[in-house]
């Protein structure tokens, strides 16, 4: 039981390049989210997602897509990058509901120049 | 809209002190509200929730933490710290499918 997995661990990109941060979940949890940490601003909701074909956006979807055409994988693209993304970037997943308990992975720090 | 405040950016206690982080929150209806720990390059941990009934809620790791409804509160307490609770702390309310984390407070430890 690996929990909650994301892939890179780091990345740099240049300014106006797409690329997607991969997450994936083995706990068949229905609820997953995606969430950027900067400092002294603690997490932001990017977008979650209540089950497979289903998403929505949270407090700072802009430049941000997702989709969910599985239960256990849930992909978050950068269309052009600019560096208001540099951040840490965090996937969890909970069984049903952001109430439940919510499983972190262990993150993505993004640099964008 | 909603929001919660956490007033202490950063706190120093001496291993075997109490501690008490404060968490303050602005939201309409009854909220649902959740200390997570954060240790260094890891992902969040939940340390303890509280939906409604008794105000006073017991966690992981020896933590508790109390709602105030009428100081629209949820600190967090211990009342003997660790070393390895160096850590931050994020205190967060979950309106609807959204949820809202405070900036943190980054607690050290001293010997």
């Amino acid at each position: 039981n690996a929990g909650v997995t994301q892939t890179p661990k780091f990345q740099v990109l240049k300014t106006g390049q797409s690329m997607t941060l991969q997450c994936a979940q083995d706990m068949n949890h229905e609820y997953m989210s995606w969430y950027r940490q900067d400092p002294g601003m603690g997490l932001r909701l990017i977008h979650y997602s209540v089950g497979a074909g289903i998403t929505d956006q949270g407090e700072v979807p802009n430049g941000y897509n997702v989709s969910r055409s599985t239960t256990e994988d849930f992909p978050l693209r950068l269309l052009s990058a600019a560096p208001s993304q540099t951040s840490v970037y965090f996937c969890a997943s909970s069984y049903r509901f952001n109430t439940d308990t919510q499983y972190f992975g262990p993150g993505t720090r993004l640099t964008v120049l | 809209a909603q929001s919660v405040t956490q007033p202490d950016i950063h706190i120093t206690v001496s291993e075997g002190a109490s501690l008490e982080l404060r968490c303050n929150y602005s939201y309409g209806a009854t909220p649902y509200l959740f200390w997570y720990v954060q240790s260094p390059g890891q992902g969040l941990q939940l340390l303890l929730k509280y939906f409604s009934g008794d105000t006073l809620v017991q966690g992981i790791k020896g933590f508790e933490a109390e709602f105030k409804r009428s100081q629209s509160s949820f600190n967090l307490r211990k009342p003997s710290v660790h070393w390895s609770d160096a850590a931050e702390y994020f205190c967060a309310v979950a309106p609807n499918n959204d949820m809202r984390f405070g900036a943190g407070t980054r607690l050290t430890v001293k010997p």
